[in-house]
């Protein structure tokens, strides 16, 4: 399958503490996406790191590719509680979009 | 807000119901999909409109039934449904389909929470 797949299933830190999210996928990309939903909701797009980006950089997120280990890791810093969601990535191979299951994450106050 | 209305929210419908479920995108976007999200499952994607055109059913049963009157709007007409298809529905546009292009975002909708009894 080209599903991406989230690492670990569910995650649960202090607030204020780094969060590191993991995804990894089996075919060639063109780019992949990470988005997040809270309970309930729909998705909401985050951050897009292109195939020949290493590194990418929006607010308190840092996204890396590694695309010979074909895996992603996305770092939330100094976490807050309104980050509490489950986030998802998506690897984009130019014909089809693929979703994993998505890390939950708890942020606790 | 993200420019992709679904509605309802929420739906209750009987196995002989039959119910639809609405999109509408404001981004002048040409490509529409249906995902459905279960619990502890990956995203499914259900059909893709490009320019009203379907261009993929990707195995779905006949009971969801989906129609795209022009780039804006997507509909998903429900009948005969099974408890198993409670889920939730989620719309979703992007400029080109599936990101060939450099806009390559897809924008969701909040989604239709959908319980057959």
């Amino acid at each position: 399958s080209q599903q991406g797949e989230e690492d670990p299933q569910a995650l649960s830190i202090q607030e204020g503490e780094n969060a590191t999210m993991n995804c990894s996928y089996k075919t060639s990309i063109n780019n992949l996406q990470w988005y997040r939903q809270n309970s309930g909701r729909g998705l909401v797009h985050l951050i897009l790191i292109r195939s020949n980006e290493r590194e990418k950089h929006s607010g308190r997120l840092r996204v890396t590719l590694d695309t010979s280990k074909k895996s992603s890791s996305l770092l939330i810093t100094a976490s807050r509680a309104a980050d509490t969601a489950s986030y998802f990535c998506a690897t984009n191979t130019g014909n089809q979009f693929y979703f994993g299951t998505g890390t939950s994450l708890t942020v606790i106050p | 807000e993200t420019g992709v209305t679904q509605t309802p929210r929420h739906l209750v419908m009987g196995m002989t119901n039959k119910k639809s479920l609405k999109c509408e995108q404001h981004l002048g976007h040409n490509a529409m999909y249906w995902y459905k999200q279960s619990a502890k499952k990956p995203l499914e994607l259900m059909f893709v409109y490009n320019f009203k055109e379907q261009t993929e059913n990707n195995s779905v049963p006949s009971r969801f039934s989906p129609e795209c009157p022009n780039s804006s709007h997507l509909f998903l007409h429900l009948h005969t449904l099974q408890p198993e298809d409670s889920a939730l529905y989620l719309c979703a546009s992007s400029q080109d389909i599936f990101g060939q292009g450099a806009r390559d975002t897809i924008y969701f909708g909040e989604g239709s929470w959908l319980t057959v009894v």
